[in-house]
């Protein structure tokens, strides 16, 4: 079965050092999304790719987060620097949509931060 | 703005028992409603959605959601449930101008006794 690939799983960094993760979606899947999920909380949408493009943005931190999906494929987002306040679980879904809500989103396992 | 309240931030229930995790929405528009479970470090897996039709939808491993227009909800049941249904649950809404934009609510920690 098809899966979301995230990578690191575990990262433990410094604050103020840089950080960045990555995510390859199932085949074929045109959108991308990063979720940042706070202990406790549940997932909130940091950045949507629709193909290359970015269609959403507005909940990322754009003076230290960065998310790139240059071929429209695999996808980085980037923290630089890290505050304490960034350790959750940065999780990467992708789904068949384009242009309209069509369903299911399929989430990878995530990366869990730590900013020490 | 769309948002998901769980009221219930820990419910426990014994094996064998009957569940209802809740659900409140607010939507502008007619929601997709979504339920997830997520295993202690593991990412989210759909148990099922609503986006018309019977507004009483099956899922996988025995869950069924009843969508109540009148009331804003989208409760989660199972009637009888066993120790591997502990988990987390997320109750999401989007729609079909969003691009595909979950929004979720803070989830509900299930826990379950022998």
């Amino acid at each position: 079965e098809a899966e979301v690939a995230q990578s690191p799983r575990y990262k433990i960094t410094e604050k103020s050092q840089a950080v960045a993760f990555w995510c390859d979606p199932i085949s074929g899947h045109a959108t991308l999304y990063w979720y940042r999920q706070i202990l406790g909380q549940g997932p909130e949408l940091l950045v949507q790719f629709q193909d290359e493009s970015v269609v959403d943005d507005s909940q990322l931190p754009k003076d230290r987060f960065s998310a790139e999906r240059l071929k429209g494929v695999d996808s980085t987002l980037k923290i630089q620097p890290a505050e304490l306040g960034d350790s959750a679980m940065y999780l990467c879904a992708s789904s068949l949509a384009r242009g309209s809500f069509t369903g299911e989103l399929f989430f990878g396992e995530g990366s869990r931060l730590t900013v020490l | 703005a769309q948002s998901v309240t769980q009221p219930d931030i820990h419910i426990t229930v014994s094996e064998g028992a009957s569940l209802e995790l809740r659900c409140n929405y607010s939507y502008g528009a007619t929601p997709y409603l979504f339920w997830y479970v997520q295993s202690p470090g593991q990412g989210l897996q759909l148990l099922l959605k609503y986006f018309s039709g019977d507004t009483l939808v099956q899922g996988i491993k025995g869950f069924e959601a009843e969508f109540k227009r009148s009331q804003s909800s989208f409760n989660l049941r199972k009637p009888s449930v066993h120790w591997s249904d502990a988990a987390e649950y997320f109750c999401a809404v989007g729609g079909g101008t969003s691009y595909g934009k979950l929004t979720f609510g803070q989830g509900t920690i299930l826990t379950v006794h022998p």
